[in-house]
């Protein structure tokens, strides 16, 4: 039973370019969260999705940053036009529940993908 | 915003000693997770608290959930070299949501 994969684990760029994080949940899981680490620092909430949906992007910068959560294929974090402050782990994690009241402790953590902006 | 005081920052301590490490808010929290995170890899949930005063083990390790509701405490025994990660307290954001505001974390060293 695979766990939450994230492509690729390390990721280099220079200023300027784009950055596309991939997240594939677990399987059977249709909710999928991405979290920011800098070094240093607990992980902050970035954005919620399930399949198609937007549900909560709170924690998103309003420019440069978007998310999405095809029907098919995995979940991607982009990133346009980065710039050094960037620089950060990006964790996705999935569960298999929805709505208020369900369990927050069913967040399965990927392994994460360190970005690095040169 | 809520947010999560964790203390220490850092420890250093000799193999087979317990740990302590706590975790504070501003505000209450339903529910409170313990998460270990390793060089490399994504955190890994160790214990989740969902009562007020509720004491939970998991192996070596107990966590409970403060009266107030508004902290939390992680104890390891007899630590041992695997036990080396930062150790961080998580909640709901807000009562019900699904995102999670995390702590800044405890490193924990051993020393052999």
């Amino acid at each position: 039973n695979a766990g939450v994969m994230q492509n690729p684990r390390h990721l280099v760029r220079r200023r300027g370019q784009e950055a596309r994080l991939r997240c594939s949940p677990m399987k059977g899981h249709s909710h999928v969260y991405w979290y920011r680490q800098l070094p240093e620092e607990g992980l902050k909430f970035m954005v919620y999705l399930q399949k198609e949906n937007i549900i909560d992007e709170s924690g998103m910068p309003k420019e440069r940053f978007s998310a999405e959560f095809p029907k098919e294929g995995p979940s991607i974090l982009r990133i346009q036009q980065v710039v050094r402050g960037d620089s950060a782990a990006y964790f996705c994690a999935s569960s298999p529940l929805a709505g208020v009241g369900s369990g927050v402790e069913t967040q399965y953590f990927g392994p994460g993908t360190r970005l690095l902006v040169l | 915003g809520q947010q999560l005081n964790q203390s220490p920052q850092s420890m250093f301590i000799q193999e087979g000693e317990d740990v302590s490490m706590n975790c504070t808010s501003s505000s209450i929290f339903n529910t409170w997770l313990w998460y270990k995170q390793e060089p490399g890899e994504g955190p890994v949930l160790l214990i989740a608290l969902y009562k007020a005063g509720e004491l939970t083990s998991n192996g070596r390790l107990t966590a409970q959930f403060g009266i107030t509701r508004k902290d939390s405490f992680l104890n390891i025994s007899a630590s041992i070299p695997s036990d080396v990660g930062i150790y961080f307290c998580a909640g709901p954001i807000i009562q019900g949501a699904q995102k999670l505001v995390f702590g800044q974390g405890t490193r924990l060293t051993i020393n052999p």
